[in-house]
Protein backbone atom coordinates (compact mmCIF):
# COMPACT_ATOMS: atom_id res chain seq x y z
CA UNK A 1 0.00 0.00 0.00
CA UNK A 2 1.59 3.33 -1.18
CA UNK A 3 1.22 6.32 0.86
CA UNK A 4 0.31 10.05 -0.23
CA UNK A 5 2.64 11.24 -2.84
CA UNK A 6 3.10 14.52 -4.48
CA UNK A 7 4.90 16.49 -7.31
CA UNK A 8 7.06 18.02 -7.90
CA UNK A 9 8.76 17.98 -4.61
CA UNK A 10 10.73 21.12 -4.90
CA UNK A 11 9.65 24.02 -7.02
CA UNK A 12 11.24 27.42 -7.78
CA UNK A 13 9.74 30.04 -9.93
CA UNK A 14 9.92 33.82 -11.32
CA UNK A 15 7.28 36.03 -9.35
CA UNK A 16 4.51 36.35 -11.57
CA UNK A 17 4.76 32.49 -13.32
CA UNK A 18 2.19 30.20 -12.60
CA UNK A 19 2.67 27.34 -11.41
CA UNK A 20 0.75 23.36 -9.83
CA UNK A 21 1.40 21.05 -7.96
CA UNK A 22 -0.33 17.77 -7.60
CA UNK A 23 -1.47 15.25 -5.59
CA UNK A 24 -1.66 11.46 -5.41
CA UNK A 25 -3.51 10.18 -2.27
CA UNK A 26 -3.94 6.84 -0.34
CA UNK A 27 -6.04 5.15 -2.84
CA UNK A 28 -9.36 4.07 -0.71
CA UNK A 29 -9.21 7.32 0.42
CA UNK A 30 -12.33 9.74 0.17
CA UNK A 31 -11.55 12.87 1.22
CA UNK A 32 -7.98 15.00 0.31
CA UNK A 33 -6.59 17.97 2.26
CA UNK A 34 -4.44 20.77 1.02
CA UNK A 35 -2.16 22.55 3.77
CA UNK A 36 0.28 25.26 3.76
CA UNK A 37 3.23 25.05 6.14
CA UNK A 38 5.78 28.31 6.39
CA UNK A 39 9.15 28.11 8.72
CA UNK A 40 8.77 27.86 11.94
CA UNK A 41 5.28 27.10 11.87
CA UNK A 42 2.69 24.61 11.86
CA UNK A 43 0.54 23.49 8.90
CA UNK A 44 -2.86 25.58 8.05
CA UNK A 45 -5.60 24.36 6.39
CA UNK A 46 -5.98 25.50 3.29
CA UNK A 47 -8.89 23.36 1.68
CA UNK A 48 -10.43 19.84 1.24
CA UNK A 49 -12.27 17.84 -1.04
CA UNK A 50 -14.73 14.68 -0.36
CA UNK A 51 -14.26 12.33 -3.94
CA UNK A 52 -14.53 14.92 -6.16
CA UNK A 53 -17.09 17.96 -4.43
CA UNK A 54 -14.84 20.95 -3.33
CA UNK A 55 -16.45 21.13 0.25
CA UNK A 56 -14.48 24.19 1.90
CA UNK A 57 -12.17 26.42 1.60
CA UNK A 58 -10.10 28.44 4.20
CA UNK A 59 -9.86 32.16 3.63
CA UNK A 60 -6.44 31.72 2.97
CA UNK A 61 -6.87 30.73 -0.25
CA UNK A 62 -6.89 34.37 -2.34
CA UNK A 63 -8.42 34.16 -5.80
CA UNK A 64 -5.10 33.34 -7.41
CA UNK A 65 -5.29 29.53 -5.83
CA UNK A 66 -7.46 27.20 -7.19
CA UNK A 67 -7.87 23.38 -6.89
CA UNK A 68 -9.16 20.34 -8.21
CA UNK A 69 -9.84 16.89 -7.93
CA UNK A 70 -11.65 15.24 -11.14
CA UNK A 71 -12.44 11.96 -10.99
CA UNK A 72 -11.89 12.11 -7.03
CA UNK A 73 -8.65 10.40 -7.32
CA UNK A 74 -5.72 12.71 -7.86
CA UNK A 75 -5.98 16.53 -6.97
CA UNK A 76 -4.34 19.33 -8.13
CA UNK A 77 -3.30 23.14 -6.61
CA UNK A 78 -2.16 26.27 -9.02
CA UNK A 79 -1.12 29.10 -8.11
CA UNK A 80 -1.34 32.00 -10.36
CA UNK A 81 0.89 35.07 -10.59
CA UNK A 82 3.17 33.66 -7.88
CA UNK A 83 4.20 36.60 -5.03
CA UNK A 84 7.41 36.12 -2.82
CA UNK A 85 4.28 35.48 0.05
CA UNK A 86 3.48 32.13 -1.63
CA UNK A 87 6.68 30.76 -0.86
CA UNK A 88 6.10 27.85 1.31
CA UNK A 89 5.58 23.84 1.84
CA UNK A 90 2.18 23.20 0.40
CA UNK A 91 1.24 19.42 1.82
CA UNK A 92 -1.53 17.05 0.70
CA UNK A 93 -3.34 14.49 3.34
CA UNK A 94 -6.06 11.82 2.63
CA UNK A 95 -8.15 9.99 5.11
CA UNK A 96 -10.81 8.35 5.04
CA UNK A 97 -14.36 9.63 5.51
CA UNK A 98 -17.41 6.73 6.65
CA UNK A 99 -20.65 6.97 7.56
CA UNK A 100 -20.20 10.36 9.51
CA UNK A 101 -16.99 8.97 11.13
CA UNK A 102 -13.55 10.06 10.19
CA UNK A 103 -10.24 9.14 10.51
CA UNK A 104 -6.73 10.44 10.53
CA UNK A 105 -5.02 12.12 8.40
CA UNK A 106 -1.93 10.61 6.69
CA UNK A 107 0.48 13.61 4.78
CA UNK A 108 2.13 13.37 1.59
CA UNK A 109 6.48 14.60 1.50
CA UNK A 110 5.08 18.06 0.40
CA UNK A 111 6.07 20.62 -1.87
CA UNK A 112 8.12 23.15 -1.42
CA UNK A 113 7.59 26.08 -3.57
CA UNK A 114 10.30 29.29 -3.57
CA UNK A 115 9.22 32.16 -5.67
CA UNK A 116 12.15 34.57 -6.63
CA UNK B 1 -12.50 28.45 16.60
CA UNK B 2 -10.26 25.96 17.98
CA UNK B 3 -6.74 26.76 18.97
CA UNK B 4 -3.69 24.56 19.84
CA UNK B 5 -1.27 26.41 22.34
CA UNK B 6 2.46 24.37 22.35
CA UNK B 7 4.35 26.65 24.47
CA UNK B 8 7.87 24.92 24.21
CA UNK B 9 9.25 25.89 21.37
CA UNK B 10 12.00 23.84 21.94
CA UNK B 11 13.83 21.29 23.83
CA UNK B 12 16.79 19.59 24.29
CA UNK B 13 17.49 16.95 26.23
CA UNK B 14 20.43 14.13 26.80
CA UNK B 15 20.11 10.41 25.07
CA UNK B 16 17.74 8.11 27.31
CA UNK B 17 16.28 11.18 29.54
CA UNK B 18 12.74 11.15 29.51
CA UNK B 19 11.08 14.35 28.09
CA UNK B 20 7.29 15.29 27.41
CA UNK B 21 5.82 17.86 24.97
CA UNK B 22 2.87 20.08 26.41
CA UNK B 23 -0.29 20.80 24.10
CA UNK B 24 -3.28 22.80 25.27
CA UNK B 25 -6.22 22.70 23.33
CA UNK B 26 -9.56 25.17 22.79
CA UNK B 27 -12.49 24.51 21.14
CA UNK B 28 -15.93 24.91 22.15
CA UNK B 29 -17.34 21.45 20.92
CA UNK B 30 -17.75 18.29 22.75
CA UNK B 31 -16.72 15.96 20.37
CA UNK B 32 -13.84 16.00 18.93
CA UNK B 33 -10.41 14.30 17.95
CA UNK B 34 -7.14 15.11 19.17
CA UNK B 35 -3.48 14.29 17.25
CA UNK B 36 0.28 14.08 17.29
CA UNK B 37 2.46 14.23 14.54
CA UNK B 38 6.25 14.09 13.90
CA UNK B 39 8.53 15.52 11.16
CA UNK B 40 11.69 14.88 11.11
CA UNK B 41 14.29 16.70 9.32
CA UNK B 42 13.31 15.17 6.29
CA UNK B 43 9.72 17.26 6.06
CA UNK B 44 7.13 14.64 5.98
CA UNK B 45 4.60 14.35 8.49
CA UNK B 46 4.08 11.50 10.93
CA UNK B 47 0.90 10.57 12.22
CA UNK B 48 1.33 9.31 15.52
CA UNK B 49 -1.89 9.03 17.48
CA UNK B 50 -5.41 10.22 17.32
CA UNK B 51 -7.31 10.42 20.35
CA UNK B 52 -11.16 11.18 20.89
CA UNK B 53 -12.38 13.50 23.12
CA UNK B 54 -15.07 10.45 25.20
CA UNK B 55 -12.22 8.34 25.13
CA UNK B 56 -9.84 9.93 28.19
CA UNK B 57 -7.78 7.08 28.68
CA UNK B 58 -4.23 7.66 28.52
CA UNK B 59 -2.47 5.44 25.97
CA UNK B 60 1.01 3.86 25.64
CA UNK B 61 3.16 2.88 22.86
CA UNK B 62 6.19 1.69 23.51
CA UNK B 63 8.61 4.38 24.33
CA UNK B 64 5.56 6.87 23.58
CA UNK B 65 2.89 7.76 26.16
CA UNK B 66 -0.01 10.09 26.10
CA UNK B 67 -1.50 11.78 28.89
CA UNK B 68 -5.36 13.27 28.01
CA UNK B 69 -6.84 15.67 30.37
CA UNK B 70 -10.22 17.14 29.46
CA UNK B 71 -10.34 19.16 32.73
CA UNK B 72 -7.33 21.18 31.35
CA UNK B 73 -7.54 20.58 27.89
CA UNK B 74 -4.64 18.88 27.71
CA UNK B 75 -2.87 16.26 26.12
CA UNK B 76 0.42 16.12 26.56
CA UNK B 77 3.05 13.71 24.74
CA UNK B 78 5.97 11.96 26.52
CA UNK B 79 8.64 9.85 25.51
CA UNK B 80 10.93 7.59 27.72
CA UNK B 81 14.33 6.90 27.20
CA UNK B 82 14.78 9.45 24.35
CA UNK B 83 17.09 8.57 21.51
CA UNK B 84 18.92 10.56 18.64
CA UNK B 85 16.22 9.15 16.24
CA UNK B 86 13.68 10.92 17.96
CA UNK B 87 14.61 14.23 17.45
CA UNK B 88 11.93 16.08 15.35
CA UNK B 89 9.59 18.78 15.63
CA UNK B 90 6.28 17.23 16.98
CA UNK B 91 2.82 19.06 16.18
CA UNK B 92 -0.53 18.49 18.72
CA UNK B 93 -3.24 19.24 16.44
CA UNK B 94 -7.23 19.31 17.36
CA UNK B 95 -10.07 18.52 14.58
CA UNK B 96 -13.69 19.09 15.49
CA UNK B 97 -16.49 17.10 14.95
CA UNK B 98 -19.08 19.58 13.77
CA UNK B 99 -18.46 20.59 9.80
CA UNK B 100 -15.63 21.68 8.74
CA UNK B 101 -14.40 18.70 7.14
CA UNK B 102 -12.38 17.04 10.30
CA UNK B 103 -9.64 20.12 8.77
CA UNK B 104 -6.64 19.69 11.28
CA UNK B 105 -5.81 23.12 13.48
CA UNK B 106 -2.27 22.49 14.47
CA UNK B 107 0.26 24.39 16.92
CA UNK B 108 3.20 25.59 15.76
CA UNK B 109 5.08 22.82 17.31
CA UNK B 110 7.79 21.63 19.76
CA UNK B 111 11.58 21.10 18.25
CA UNK B 112 13.07 18.25 20.04
CA UNK B 113 16.22 17.81 20.26
CA UNK B 114 18.17 14.60 21.52
CA UNK B 115 22.09 14.77 22.07
CA UNK B 116 24.57 11.97 22.51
Amino acid sequence: DTGVSQDPRHKITKRGQNVTFRCDPISEHNRLYWYRQTLGQGPEFLTYFQNEAQLEKSRLLSDRFSAERPKGSFSTLEIQRTEQGDSAMYLCASSLWQGFKGYEQYFGPGTRLTVT
Amino acid sequence: AQKVTQAQTEISVVEKEDVTLDCVYETRDTTYYLFWYKQPPSGELVFLIRRNSFDEQNEISGRYSWNFQKSTSSFNFTITASQVVDSAVYFCALSESTGGGNKLTFGTGTQLKVEL
